[in-house]
């Protein structure tokens, strides 16, 4: 079973305070998706990565930056939190080809709450 | 400006009987849609897809039905278990891209 490990899952933070999510796959997918979850509006796309140290913003990408220095790991940074990214986020992978890379697996998710 | 709505953020159907969830997108180059399911305290899970080629993809009880000219697709569960009870998300994909956009998701509640 292809797994995607998502490092905490609920985590709380200070307004302002550096908050790294990590994330972590083992099917040597070459996708990776940071998505979050709120009440209403579903699933947004944070940022995605095809490959090594390559990322492409998606829908929602202010306030956040990403690092993919390894094919498994892509990790998540909040530069300087604040409460609106108080949120469900979650980790996605999936490997190219078609009708293959559009089948995501998913992470657990954090909960990640800014105080 | 959503381009994929599931406007309906609530169902609840009786055990055994048919499950209907609609979804409406207004994208007309999205060539691929795929439903998800997910459970609390998991992520979602692949549940079933259809190409814009298809009108109509079945597996086991559950299937999708295409109709391109409304922009609308639904998923039917025949017939429905209390373990069907989930958030269910539709999604959808541009033609060569890599990325999906998701509905806001219908809460799903079967009842025994």
């Amino acid at each position: 079973d292809v797994k995607v490990t998502q490092s905490s899952r609920y985590l709380v933070k200070r307004t302002g305070e550096k908050v790294f999510l990590e994330c972590v796959q083992d099917m040597d997918h070459e996708n990776m998706f940071w998505y979050r979850q709120d009440p209403g509006l579903g699933l947004r796309l944070i940022y995605f990565s095809y490959d090594v140290k390559m990322k492409e913003k998606g829908d929602i990408p202010e306030g956040y930056s990403v690092s993919r220095e390894k094919k498994e790991r892509f990790s998540l940074i909040l530069e300087s939190a604040s409460t609106n990214q108080t949120s469900m986020y979650l980790c996605a992978s999936s490997t190219s080809g078609t009708g293959y890379r559009e089948k995501l697996f998913f992470g657990s998710g954090t909960q990640l709450s800014v105080l | 400006d959503q381009q994929v709505k599931q406007n309906s953020p609530s169902l609840s159907v009786q055990e055994g009987r048919i499950s209907i969830l609609n979804c409406d997108y207004t994208n007309s180059m999205f060539d691929y849609f795929l439903w998800y399911k997910k459970y609390p305290a998991e992520g979602p899970t692949f549940l079933i897809s259809i190409s814009s080629i298809k009108d109509k993809n079945e597996d086991g009880r559950f299937t999708v039905f295409l109709n391109k000219s409304a922009k609308h697709l639904s998923l039917h569960i025949v017939p429905s278990q209390p373990g069907d009870s989930a958030v269910y998300f539709c999604a959808a994909s541009l033609a060569g891209g890599n990325k999906l956009v998701f509905g806001a998701g219908t809460i799903l509640r079967v009842k025994s």
